[in-house]
């Protein structure tokens, strides 16, 4: 069965610093990744997302995501944090984009210092 | 555009009562739909998923149910809540694999 692996339960960065959550996937093949986040008491909104070509995506709010199939890793970035990115973040991934039900990583919550 | 409805926002229940929970979708036809539960501290549980009207495939055996009576309308239900049922309550419907959710259900059983 996929699974998804956050291994970082909570991260706190001083506003301005360089971010960078991590999520290990274990499937067989290269399914389809996401990033969501979640602030208190909302749903999840859908950070970026990778299906194929360029291993380097652009998501909203300045984050970008790199797949390396070699590392099963999705990892999430953003160059500069600002206050407002204090939140939780899931890592996902479906076996394809036909609609089947996606797996959630445990999420990371964000901190983020003054 | 799409939208995705749930409410209600916030419920407290005793023990032993049911429940209902509601989520409908606008905008989109025949839509995969989804219920997730989120525990305190805790990621995301798949409850339920459904690819069709009557069509409910349960991933974790527990006291809940869910129906679909039409193409948008989604009702995760239980006839008596228990204790353990206390969580943050997501719907969802995807579209080429990407999800979308609801704004979540509060529940909290007392």
């Amino acid at each position: 069965a996929q699974s998804v692996t956050q291994p970082d339960i909570h991260i706190t960065v001083s506003e301005g610093a360089s971010l960078e959550l991590r999520c290990n996937y274990s499937y067989g093949a290269t399914p389809y990744l996401f990033w969501y986040v979640q602030s208190p008491g909302q749903g999840l909104q859908l950070l970026l997302k990778y299906f194929s070509g360029d291993t380097l995506v652009q998501g909203i709010k300045g984050f970008e995501a790199e797949f390396k199939r070699s590392q099963s890793s999705f990892n999430l970035r953003k160059p500069s944090v600002h206050w407002s990115d204090a939140a939780e973040y899931f890592c996902a991934v479906a076996l394809n984009n036909a609609g089947n039900m996606l797996t959630f990583g445990g999420g990371t919550r964000l901190m983020v210092k003054p | 555009s799409q939208t995705i409805h749930q409410w209600p926002a916030t419920l407290v229940q005793p023990v032993g009562s049911p429940l209902s929970l509601e989520c409908t979708v606008e905008g989109t036809s025949n839509p995969n739909l989804y219920w997730y539960r989120q525990a305190a501290g805790r990621g995301l549980q798949l409850l339920f998923y459904s690819v069709g009207i009557g069509q409910i495939s349960s991933e974790v055996p527990q006291n809940l149910s869910a129906s679909r009576p039409q193409d948008r309308q989604f009702i995760l239900s239980s006839k008596k809540l228990l204790l353990s049922d206390s969580g943050f309550y997501l719907c969802a419907w995807s579209v080429l694999g990407m999800a979308f959710f609801g704004q979540g259900t509060r529940l909290t059983v007392v």
